[in-house]
């Protein structure tokens, strides 16, 4: 079936550094989305992403819809504290009308 | 404007018990899914419902129950519970393409003792 695999699992960082985090499959996809999920409670959305090539800012985030249509890239410039917490990527499962697969999750600490 | 809420956001129950998980959103968006989180497994379809009457299985649907008669309300009924049901469950609601978000509930934690 169709399998998001998302990396690194977790990252160790110190303030002010810059993160990247990326998500890969062996399918395509047509729609990409990124979520935080902090501890205690749900995931929310950061960046939804429509067309291949596509790269989105949301302050200090940007997310990419690579070319391939088989991946997708998340990066936090300039990290702070509340940035941790544990991102997910998502992408539209083919041939439905709304269902979501999620990778597993990229788990950020970040060091004061 | 309380957009998706979820109740309770803590229940203990026995084997063999039937739970009840009530979600409710104020967008009025057509579609509501059911997920639950376990470590290791990250975030897995119950079931979901692109209206109302109208549900269909996600990836782990078995001991489950779903119903939606409005269009508001999406509860997930566990009819027997038991220990593998020990999770946190989220509710999520979106408007369907051409846009798929989801937005998410507070959760739900369940344990099955």
């Amino acid at each position: 079936g169709q399998q998001l695999n998302q990396s690194p699992q977790s990252m160790f960082i110190q303030e002010g550094e810059d993160v990247s985090m990326n998500c890969t499959s062996s399918s395509i996809f047509n729609t990409w989305l990124w979520y935080k999920q902090d501890p205690g409670e749900g995931p929310v959305l950061l960046i939804a992403l429509y067309k291949a090539g596509e790269l989105t800012s949301n302050g200090r985030l940007t997310a990419q819809f690579g070319i391939t249509r088989k991946d997708s890239f998340l990066n936090i410039s300039a990290s702070i504290p509340s940035d941790v917490g544990i991102y997910f990527c998502a992408a539209l499962r083919s041939g439905s009308q709304g269902n979501l697969i999620f990778g597993k999750g990229t788990k950020l600490s970040v060091k004061p | 404007d309380a957009g998706i809420t979820q109740s309770p956001r803590y229940k203990i129950t026995e084997t063999g018990r039937q739970v009840t998980l009530m979600c409710h959103q104020t967008w009025s968006h057509s579609y509501m899914f059911w997920y639950r989180q376990d470590l290791g497994h990250g975030l897995r379809l119950i079931y979901y419902s692109a209206a109302a009457d109208i549900t269909d299985k996600g990836e782990v649907p078995d001991g489950y129950v779903v119903s939606r008669s409005k269009t508001e309300n999406f509860p997930l009924t566990l009819e027997s519970a038991t220990r593998s049901q020990t999770s946190v469950y989220f509710c999520a609601s979106g408007t369907g393409g051409p846009s798929y978000e989801q937005y998410f509930g507070p959760g739900t934690r369940l344990t099955v003792t």
